[in-house]
């Protein structure tokens, strides 16, 4: 009965290696999101898709990716990790429709790098 | 592109008493302004929101209130419980449900 969903959880992993995190909404929403959460508690918007089609790309580095086999998923996949890249995770999704809708939060990734 | 400001970034309050967060954003075209409730470890959560047609909405404790002229809207718990110990972060959303967060608040409720 989840509604936005997110795996794995924690993530601990080395620098220099590839990874993946995976996100599915089971609510129908047009749009799908990407935020990292560093120590500091800020939100901060990486990606977002609206009917596989990727709409914001907030000056994040080409090392992340995100992908969407559906319009239920939305896969972040990060190449030659480094340590800045430790933080947690967002996954989101919304309706994409007038007035605008709230967003709904997956549980969060909690990635380390070493 | 829009820019949402929250202040403060921390706060600490009795039990009982009341607290006010506040946001500014910059574009007038946003019309929607949702609030978030993180707890620690959790994710962000929607507590209540408020859209441009609107002034004031509440819901129990908790009420927003929104001045799109001077571009502010606030948060305002009262009678705070442990409970609402958390992270606060208000958003604007305009057509295109683009988000823009503000930098959050860490309210601590002092038993």
């Amino acid at each position: 009965d989840t509604a936005v969903s997110q795996t794995p959880k924690y993530l601990v992993t080395q620098m220099g290696n590839d990874k993946s995190i995976k996100c599915e909404q089971n609510l129908g929403h047009d749009t799908m999101y990407w935020y990292k959460q560093d120590s500091k508690k800020f939100l901060k918007i990486m990606f977002s898709y609206n009917n596989k089609e990727l709409i914001i790309n907030e000056t994040v580095p080409n090392r992340f990716s995100p992908k969407s086999p559906d319009k239920a998923h939305l896969n972040l996949h990060i190449n030659s990790l480094e340590l800045g890249d430790s933080a947690v995770y967002f996954c989101a999704s919304s309706q994409d429709r007038l007035p605008p809708r709230e967003q709904y939060f997956g549980p969060g990734t909690r990635l380390t790098v070493t | 592109g829009e820019n949402v400001e929250q202040h403060p970034s921390t706060l600490s309050v009795q039990e009982g008493d009341s607290a006010v967060i506040k946001c500014t954003y910059s574009d007038s075209a946003s019309n929607y302004f949702p609030w978030y409730k993180q707890e620690l470890g959790k994710r962000p959560q929607l507590i209540i929101d408020i859209r441009s047609n609107v002034g004031e909405k509440k819901d129990q404790r908790i009420a927003v209130t929104l001045n799109k002229t001077a571009k502010h809207f606030s948060l305002h718990i009262t009678e705070t419980q442990p409970e609402d110990s958390a992270v606060y972060f208000c958003a604007a959303s305009m057509i295109g449900n683009q988000f823009y967060f503000g930098t959050g608040t860490s309210l601590t409720v002092i038993p």
